[in-house]
């Protein structure tokens, strides 16, 4: 059963850079995943797949402050230059053992 | 431009039925992985099925299967979710998205349909 580990919160300063991490549980760090963005009263966006050799494709329109790497069982969502609408909760998603999608608890991202 | 437009969610009493709709546009509709995932409030998203182009594969996360059944029409380019024996862990808001990587994983979110289960 693959599990997601994300960080529940994390806060960065305007016009800093953050790096939120997706932990993959043992055994599955060929994994690819993708990121997705769900900002208050905007809806759910989707950022990008990343894969294990940390290649990744972004969506429609993402901005270039927006990246993704990996790092054995971690998948890493990088925001530079923080603006204010940054401000979202952040999932990622991957498929699981057993024919099942999984996401991520999600991480609240606060940009001070 | 992609549009998924959800409908059908309500109020719902315990055990009861409930089918929601998607209605998809600006894409062709035939050559994608279609997927729900849903919310309870104030909570975080689970993974709830996805079915196939030609609907001949369906996987449901294990919390709904025996009682839920994803379909689609692809003349009509509507994807569905059929609820039956709804319980209150269901209250959510079902999203409709649009599957990539063999259905692995979403690029397209609809803005969602509000399901209550409660008596």
């Amino acid at each position: 059963q693959l599990v997601l580990t994300q960080s529940p919160s994390t806060s960065a300063s305007l016009g800093a850079s953050v790096r939120l991490t997706c932990t993959l549980s043992g055994g599955h760090s060929s994994s690819a995943i993708a990121w997705h963005q769900q900002q208050p009263e905007r809806g759910l966006r989707y950022l990008m797949k990343v894969n294990s050799d940390g290649s990744h494709v972004k969506g429609d329109e993402i901005p270039d402050r927006f990246s993704g790497s990996s790092s054995g069982t971690d998948r890493y969502l990088t925001i530079s230059s923080l603006q204010s609408e940054d401000e979202a909760d952040y999932y990622c998603q991957a498929w699981g053992t057993g024919f099942q999608g999984v996401f991520g608890g999600g991480t609240k991202l606060t940009v001070l | 431009e992609v549009q998924l437009v959800e409908s059908g969610g309500n109020l719902v009493q315990p055990g009861g039925s409930l089918r929601l709709s998607c209605a998809a546009s600006g894409f062709t509709f035939s050559g994608f992985w279609m997927s729900w995932v849903r919310q309870p409030p104030g909570k975080g998203l689970e993974w709830v099925a996805n079915i196939k182009q030609d609907g001949s594969e369906k996987y449901y996360v294990d919390s709904v299967k025996g009682r839920f059944t994803i379909s689609r029409d692809n003349a009509q380019n509507s994807l569905y979710l059929q609820m039956t024996n709804v319980r209150p862990e269901d209250t959510a808001l079902y999203y409709c998205a649009r599957g990539i990587w063999f259905g692995e994983l979403i690029d397209y979110w609809g803005h969602g349909s509000l399901v209550t289960v409660s008596s």
